[in-house]
């Protein structure tokens, strides 16, 4: 089946730092993906949808500046949390649509789990 | 946009009980239904998804139901096992013609089997 890599799959980081995490479609073009935070027992907000050779849409609340997305190729989305603090201290996802055919199933990489100290 | 409210947020049972886990959803455009089951720690898998065009759908232990008049729709696991102890999502999201879509998610419902 499709698989979504996802890495690194747990970072912990200065406050001030920058983290970068990068999700990729390993058997099918995704052009538009997916990045979501978790928090403990809750459920998986989405934060912006990536978007191949464009600019990300975020959604309500979630500032573009702090985290930057890029997805540069049909496989590939960045997620990038600049000048992390503890209170971006959560569980990241990632996921991409495979479309092929009538599929259209979204699978979701391992996550990235990130403490800021 | 489009709302997910998913109910109960825990749900106990027996082995070989079953369990119903239930949402609405607020866009009448939504027109696929997928449930995602994810064990502490790891990814989310899809175990069943269903699409407008269908009421019920099945696959062994597993169904889903659908009412788009009243924009709910339901997991049903029979005869239960520890196994299937995990969260459960549910969500929700226009296709194909809407890619960038995302899905929406339900709060989760942690379901416990006690054998």
């Amino acid at each position: 089946g499709a698989v979504v890599s996802q890495h690194p799959s747990r970072v912990i980081c200065k406050s001030g730092t920058s983290v970068k995490i990068e999700c990729r479609s390993l058997d099918f073009q995704a052009t538009t993906m997916f990045w979501y935070r978790q928090f403990p027992k809750q459920s998986l907000m989405l934060m912006a949808t990536s978007n191949e050779g464009s600019k990300a849409t975020y959604e309500q609340g979630v500032e573009k500046d702090k985290f930057l997305i890029n997805h540069a190729s049909l496989t590939l989305s960045t997620l990038t949390v600049t000048s992390a603090h503890p209170e971006d201290s959560s569980f990241y996802i990632c996921s991409a649509r495979d479309g092929r055919g009538t599929k259209n199933i979204q699978y979701f990489g391992a996550g990235t789990r990130l403490s800021v100290l | 946009g489009e709302n997910v409210e998913q109910h109960p947020s825990t749900l106990s049972v027996q082995e070989g009980d079953s369990a119903v886990i239930k949402c609405t959803y607020s866009d009448s455009a939504s027109n696929y239904f997928p449930w995602y089951k994810q064990e502490l720690g790891k990814r989310p898998q899809l175990i069943i998804d269903i699409r407008s065009n269908v009421g019920e759908k099945k696959d062994q232990r597993i169904a889903v139901t659908l009412n788009k008049t009243a924009k709910h729709f339901s997991l049903h696991i029979t005869e239960t096992q520890p196994e299937d102890s995990a969260v459960y999502f549910c969500a929700a999201r226009m296709l194909p013609n809407q890619a960038g879509t995302a899905l929406i998610f339900g709060k989760g419902t942690t379901l416990s089997v006690s054998s």
